[in-house]
């Protein structure tokens, strides 16, 4: 069976710091892989989405930047937080026989000070 | 542009009764899929229940079933003896073959003992 995880859970950094989430995914090959932020109290919000190694696709121009150095990685980076960066973040995959559906990670709660 | 819309931010029902969760969504395909995504406390994304926009008949899982009226792009969750853990959020979602998913902003459920 498929499985998807992320880490860290949750993280605490100040303003102007770097950032690098990560998740992976195991039991599937070439999966699309989705991050997404979900601020307090509100819906989801896609930042990217990737179909293969190498390919990302930015839905939101911000600072934030996404990398999937192999097929079943894919990493959130920010060179500077800011505070409107907090939030939460889910990493998501889809693929296979039964790509119309979409499965979560556990998250990561990120709060920037 | 796909759109999903839940006009209902929050909602209660008393346990062991049933509850109804609306959406309405916007697209001019007619191939896609439509899900209901279940967010308790814990934050982790579950996928309650899928339906197929080919297929007539309304999904049904358990406790949970769907009214899928495709004409009037409209994708309502019906929560059929409610429990206490069914407590969360519940988010609406469409996605259209090769394309992304889209999500509305959620409806806060509260189950009441």
């Amino acid at each position: 069976s498929q499985t998807i995880h992320q880490w860290p859970a949750t993280l605490v950094q100040p303003v102007g710091s770097p950032l690098s989430l990560e998740c992976t995914v195991e039991g599937t090959s070439n999966p699309n892989l989705y991050w997404y932020r979900q601020a307090a109290g509100r819906g989801l919000q896609l930042l990217f989405y990737s179909v293969g190694i190498g390919q990302i696709s930015s839905e939101v121009p911000q600072n934030l930047s996404a990398s999937r150095p192999q097929d079943r990685q894919f990493i959130l980076s920010s060179k500077k937080l800011l505070l409107s960066d907090s939030g939460f973040y889910l990493c998501a995959w889809s693929g296979g026989t039964r790509d119309y559906e979409q499965y979560f990670g556990p998250g990561t709660r990120l709060t920037v000070t | 542009a796909q759109t999903v819309t839940q006009s209902q931010p929050e909602m209660s029902v008393q346990e062991a009764e049933t509850v109804t969760l609306s959406c309405t969504y916007d697209t001019s395909e007619n191939n896609y899929y439509l899900f209901w995504y279940k967010q308790p406390p814990s934050r982790q994304m579950i996928l309650v229940i899928r339906q197929e926009a080919y297929k007539q008949q309304n999904a049904t899982e358990n406790r949970f079933s769907v009214n899928f009226q495709k004409a009037a792009k409209s994708f309502s969750l019906k929560i059929s003896d409610s429990q206490l853990g069914d407590t969360a959020m519940y988010f609406c979602a469409f996605f259209l073959t090769g394309n992304q998913f889209y999500f509305g902003t959620g409806t806060s459920l509260t189950v009441i003992p």
